[in-house]
């Protein structure tokens, strides 16, 4: 069985560009979140879909955005990148929403702006 | 609120020696409790989970965790380190019906000398 596939891996983007990351996730899983990740705020919570809605949001600027769709992947978009955008992005997927489901993370999207 | 403290940001042990790292935790409900490991330019894998039913959690790779919950603790233990083991080491809470609950540690990232 296939685990969470992130593309791209890796990417380097202009300050002022948008990116767009996209994430596949477990056959089967219907819930998908998004997170970021850099050395000085460890792991944070950008999002999270559930059968195309969006269930939850974390404290990111509405620069970040994202969407799930029908087959369950899902892709993240950043527009207007910053300097301090530059990081890990982690896709994850689950079964459904539940407390205490098994969340499964992708290698991540590594995100160089310049 | 829920909250995450790992106790050390870095721990180091020789090849063949018990490995012990700290997690306690702060949840106002019973929480579902996970660890996770992150090897260099890696997602993140789970090791193992606790959700409410034996307090003496067993994972891949020979680890396992203990649910104490008088001391609020999560601590995760190997008895003998391996060379692989070494990678970053988040311990995660979770309360609520969605992914957006998740708190994630800053992490401890172990090292192993030979």
């Amino acid at each position: 069985k296939a685990g969470v596939t992130q593309t791209p891996r890796y990417l380097i983007k202009t300050r002022g560009q948008q990116v767009t990351l996209s994430c596949s996730p477990i056959s089967g899983h219907r819930s998908v979140s998004w997170y970021q990740q850099t050395p000085g705020q460890g792991l944070q919570f950008l999002f999270e879909y559930f059968s195309e809605t969006q269930r939850n949001k974390g404290n990111f600027p509405g620069r970040f955005s994202g969407r799930q769709f029908s087959n369950s992947r899902s892709e993240m978009n950043v527009s207007t990148l910053e300097l301090g955008d530059s990081a890990l992005y982690l896709c994850a997927s689950s079964l459904t929403v539940f407390s205490g489901n098994t969340i499964y993370f992708g290698e991540g999207s590594w995100l160089t702006v310049v | 609120a829920q909250s995450v403290t790992q106790l050390d940001s870095h721990v180091s042990v020789s090849e063949g020696t018990p490995v012990l790292l700290r997690c306690n935790y702060s949840s106002s409900y019973s929480p579902s409790l996970f660890w996770y490991v992150q090897h260099p330019n890696k997602g993140l894998q789970l090791l193992l989970k606790y959700t409410s039913a034996a307090t003496l959690v067993k994972g891949i790779n020979g680890f396992e965790a203990e649910f104490k919950k008088s001391e609020t603790s999560f601590h995760l233990t190997k008895p003998s380190a391996h060379m692989s083991d070494a990678a970053e080491y988040f311990c995660v809470v979770s309360e609520g019906g969605s992914q957006g609950n998740l708190i994630f540690g800053k992490g401890t990232k172990l090292s192993v000398k030979p």
